[in-house]
């Protein structure tokens, strides 16, 4: 049973348009959440994240909206650019406390950036 | 910065060797983690640890084991590796007590199993 969805497995943007990336969950004991984002024959490297206390987190360009209710988030990248193309995973942990517990990835989406 | 360093980028075994998979944190953190990458699969957590001689089942650990003989070091080990492991195996680490769960990963091993 998949608890953290990533249902789009690939998502075409132009250049200097804005990137959506949606991820649901369901387990209601996630209470962090994550995006990472990784090129292809390197580790995924930290993006953003947001705690389930809040529902939006802004880091430059990346924007990370949490729905509690509909198990929902979204990371908007705008203006997108050449270098975002890469996959991006949605993870989730069920302990902010400490890091003890690994952490439960989506699928990924796989964003290409159109010239 | 976080360095998180894997023994090996590319490895090529045979059916039935045993497999050492290394990874080498040097940011002292207390939680260490083995996931494998598969295409429309995403990360799964093989197993992790959260201090040394400890060790904690993951999602997906049967025909793996680890060890952790010291803080840095989080070794998988694959007893006797077989076609359908031929996977990227990516090792995270975090602190312990920290505000926020963000992993450092290593670059990746792709292994490959003839």
């Amino acid at each position: 049973d998949q608890q953290v969805k990533q249902n789009s497995p690939s998502l075409s943007v132009q250049e200097g348009r804005i990137s959506i990336l949606n991820c649901d969950y369901t387990n209601s004991m996630f209470d962090y959440f994550l995006w990472y984002k990784k090129y292809p024959a390197e580790g995924p490297t930290f993006l953003i994240s947001i705690s389930s206390i809040k529902d939006k987190n802004e880091d430059g360009r990346f924007t990370v909206f949490l729905n509690k209710s509909a198990k929902h988030l979204s990371l908007h990248i705008v203006p997108s650019q050449p270098g975002d193309s890469a996959v991006y995973f949605c993870a989730a942990s069920g302990y902010s406390g400490g890091g003890a517990d690994g952490l439960t990835f989506g699928k990924g989406t796989h964003l290409i950036i159109q010239p | 910065d976080v360095k998180v360093t894997q023994s090996s980028r590319y490895l090529v075994k045979r059916t039935g060797e045993k497999v050492f998979l290394e990874c080498v944190q040097d940011m002292d953190h207390e939680n260490m983690f083995w996931y494998r990458q598969d295409p429309g699969l995403g990360l799964r957590l093989i197993y992790f640890s959260y201090d040394v001689k400890m060790k904690e089942k993951g999602d997906i650990p049967e025909g793996y084991s680890v060890s952790r003989e010291k803080k840095e070091r989080f070794s998988l080990i694959l007893e006797s590796a077989s076609t359908n492991q031929t996977s990227m195996y990516l090792c995270a680490s975090t602190f312990q007590g920290g505000s926020y769960n963000e992993q450092f990963f290593g670059p990746g091993t792709r292994l490959t199993v003839l």
